[in-house]
């Protein structure tokens, strides 16, 4: 089973409506980030979150919010989408120590219509 | 200035020959740097890391550090059409608890 899995994978939806995507591991990481990725251009970070407790913005938090329900899972929202957030959505985990590189999931592409 | 840049390609290179990617940082407290890949419309991959100024060899993968510079970069030897990806040069910032990626460079293998 994947490390870092990502629900749904691909989301067709209307202006306004509110998406929910959900992230969720079992690597046993404490850190926990959303990018979103536009086509030839690199990760921008939405949010980030180092615990339960703790949640903090990125460059790009603007129409955004995030929920960390519990220490492997961090779920990203789109209150009232628009356009310009379709994208390739991205989870990524690290620990703590050590290296600190992250870790992937697979993505969701999102498509607002 | 964006703080990490990287040309964004497309870099050709021909199979067998050493594929070299370029990225430079603007933030001098930067101390972790990571490579990492990317196919078309999947997840970016980690490829290697680098902390300290010098080389890091990783089979045909080898990062190079340079601090001063403030410059890193990635050599392929031996390039493999399943090389042909977008390579993603990352830097740790505030302790590395956050990442700045980089625009990517597209590479291709021509057989």
């Amino acid at each position: 089973d994947a490390d870092v899995t990502q629900t749904p994978r691909n989301r067709i939806t209307k202006t306004g409506k509110r998406i929910m995507l959900e992230c969720s591991q079992t690597k046993g990481h404490d850190r926990m980030y959303w990018y979103r990725q536009d086509p030839g251009l690199g990760l921008q970070l939405i949010y980030y979150s180092f615990d339960v407790k703790d949640i903090n913005k990125g460059e790009i938090s603007d129409g955004y919010s995030v929920s960390r329900q519990a220490q492997a899972k961090f779920s990203l929202s789109l209150e009232s989408a628009i356009p310009n957030q379709t994208a390739l959505y991205f989870c990524a985990t690290s620990g703590s120590g050590g290296s600190n590189e992250q870790f992937f999931g697979p993505g969701t592409r999102l498509t607002v219509l | 200035q964006k703080e990490v840049e990287q040309n964004s390609g497309p870099l050709s290179v021909p199979e067998g020959a050493i594929a070299s990617l370029n990225c430079t940082y603007s933030d001098r407290g930067s101390q972790s740097f990571f490579w990492y890949r990317q196919y078309s419309g999947k997840s970016p991959e980690l490829i290697m890391f680098i902390y300290s100024n010098g080389d890091k060899e990783d089979g045909r993968f080898t990062a190079q550090l340079n601090k001063a510079s403030q410059y890193v970069s990635l050599l392929i030897r031996d390039s493999q059409p399943s090389d042909s990806a977008t390579y993603l040069c990352a830097v740790g910032i505030q302790g590395a608890q956050k990442l700045v990626f980089g625009q990517g460079t597209r590479l291709t293998i021509n057989p």
